[in-house]
């Protein structure tokens, strides 16, 4: 158990919808990433976050955004979904932003 | 542009036969150097990190060893709970982000 909690576990929506990806870092972790896992396809870097702030910045498609909030949890909103958003999105932390990142269990998203 | 590749794609085993991994990089200076282990379905499970060129790290069966320009990940006397996907990842300097490679994908039969 690497302490970083994501929820839901699973998802399954409609294209054209959003939905919202929760993450919770390690205790003491600022910086937060997102990744995003397609069927056979290697971990392709979203986005990242320290302390609150966006501090850089992946092949984020423009309908997805994230933020980080005061408690250091963060969230990822995906909307108008398409069939190929469907992957496993794993949320990553590590302490300063610098250092080796603990990955959460991720969250599948089926769009149908 | 810097980049990691990872060989090979797939590695069938037999048990108890040793081989090594293959991660290659092409990076601006580099920061630090990861190896993660993923299960199907799971998050990467995090193995080592490497800084500096002739560092090594040891593991159980798994030792890591790091070159200017590649890396290499032993397995010795593999056991079929080695069976995963092994992903390599490099942080350049002046960069938060990692670059991660496609994997290798072990199959360790009994």
């Amino acid at each position: 158990d690497s302490g970083v909690t994501q929820t839901p576990k699973h998802l399954i929506t409609a294209t054209g919808q959003r939905v919202t990806l929760r993450c919770s870092p390690r205790s003491g972790d600022l910086s937060v990433y997102w990744y995003q896992q397609s069927l056979d396809q290697g971990l392709q870097f979203l986005i990242q976050y320290y302390n609150g702030e966006e501090r850089a910045k992946g092949n984020i498609l423009e309908r997805f955004s994230a933020q980080q909030f005061p408690d250091l949890h963060s969230e990822l909103n995906l909307s108008s979904l398409e069939l190929g958003d469907s992957a496993l999105y794993f949320c990553a932390s590590s302490l300063e932003g610098k250092e080796t990142q603990y990955f959460g269990p991720g969250t599948r998203l089926l769009v149908l | 542009e810097d980049q990691v590749t990872q060989s090979p794609e797939a590695l069938r085993l037999q048990e108890g036969e040793s081989s090594s991994l293959n991660c290659s990089y092409t990076v601006s200076g580099l920061r630090g150097l990861f190896w993660y282990r993923q299960d199907p379905g799971k998050g990467p499970e995090f193995l080592f990190t490497l800084y500096s060129a002739g560092e090594e790290k040891e593991k159980e069966r798994l030792k890591a060893t790091l070159t200017k320009k590649e890396s290499f990940l032993h397995i010795t006397a593999p056991k079929p709970e080695d069976s995963a996907t092994y992903l390599c990842a490099v942080q350049a300097q002046g960069f938060n982000k990692f670059y991660f490679g496609s994997g290798t994908k072990l199959n360790v039969k009994p």
